[in-house]
């Protein structure tokens, strides 16, 4: 099946530093990959949507300056968030479109602390 | 209008019986509407996806039936067992353009021994 990779899987980090969540499609090519947020016993919310070698597309909301995102390859995506303060504590989530049929794999996820 | 509706928030179901979750959709350029899955602290996982052409899907004990004039889908979880207590996203998506998911609000399920 379909794999797609997070990681790190869980971050603490200090106030004012930067976090770098990488998302890997292990065993497929994605067109096109998504960074999803979500908070406890609350929905995913779309933050942004990248695809290879072009730059993301941030949802209404989204500050692009602080949350960085590179995609690199087909298989690979990173998220970076920039300058981190406590309100940008959450669960971090990526997916990968699979290039053939379009289905979405998700990644098993991010858990980002910041103290 | 992007939003879908899911209900019910939560469900409790007694071991074996059917676990019913209804979503309903406004726009209709959604093209593909799947059911994602997610136990706590993990990524969701995608369980079964209908397309508009057709009004019903199987595979084991998940079945979406979908209701294209009503813009409704459901997904039915046949003999319910404990291991599928999790939360349930349904989620819709056109198919061109950005081609990103909208979730609905998500169904914590409960399955009693």
């Amino acid at each position: 099946g379909a794999v797609v990779s997070q990681h790190p899987s869980r971050v603490i980090c200090k106030s004012g530093t930067s976090v770098k969540i990488e998302c890997r499609s292990l065993d497929f090519q994605a067109t096109t990959m998504f960074w999803y947020r979500q908070f406890p016993k609350q929905s995913l919310m779309l933050m942004a949507t990248s695809n290879e070698g072009s730059k993301a597309t941030y949802e209404q909301g989204v500050e692009k300056d602080k949350f960085l995102i590179n995609h690199a390859s087909l298989t690979l995506s990173t998220l970076t968030v920039t300058s981190a303060h406590p309100e940008d504590s959450s669960f971090y989530i990526c997916s990968a479109e699979h290039r053939e049929g379009g289905t979405q794999y998700f990644g098993p996820g991010t858990r980002l602390t910041v103290l | 209008q992007q939003q879908v509706k899911q209900s019910p928030q939560s469900l409790i179901v007694q071991k074996g019986g059917i676990s019913i979750i209804n979503c309903a959709y406004e726009n209709t350029a959604f093209d593909y509407f799947p059911w994602y899955q997610q136990f706590p602290g993990k990524g969701p996982a995608l369980l079964i996806a209908i397309r508009p052409d057709v009004s019903e899907k199987k595979e084991g004990r998940f079945t979406i039936s979908f209701n294209k004039s009503a813009k409704q889908f459901s997904l039915h979880i046949m003999d319910s067992q404990p291991g599928d207590s999790a939360t349930y996203f349904c989620a819709a998506r056109v198919n061109t353009g950005r081609r990103a998911l909208t979730f609905g609000s998500g169904t914590r399920l409960q399955v009693q021994p």
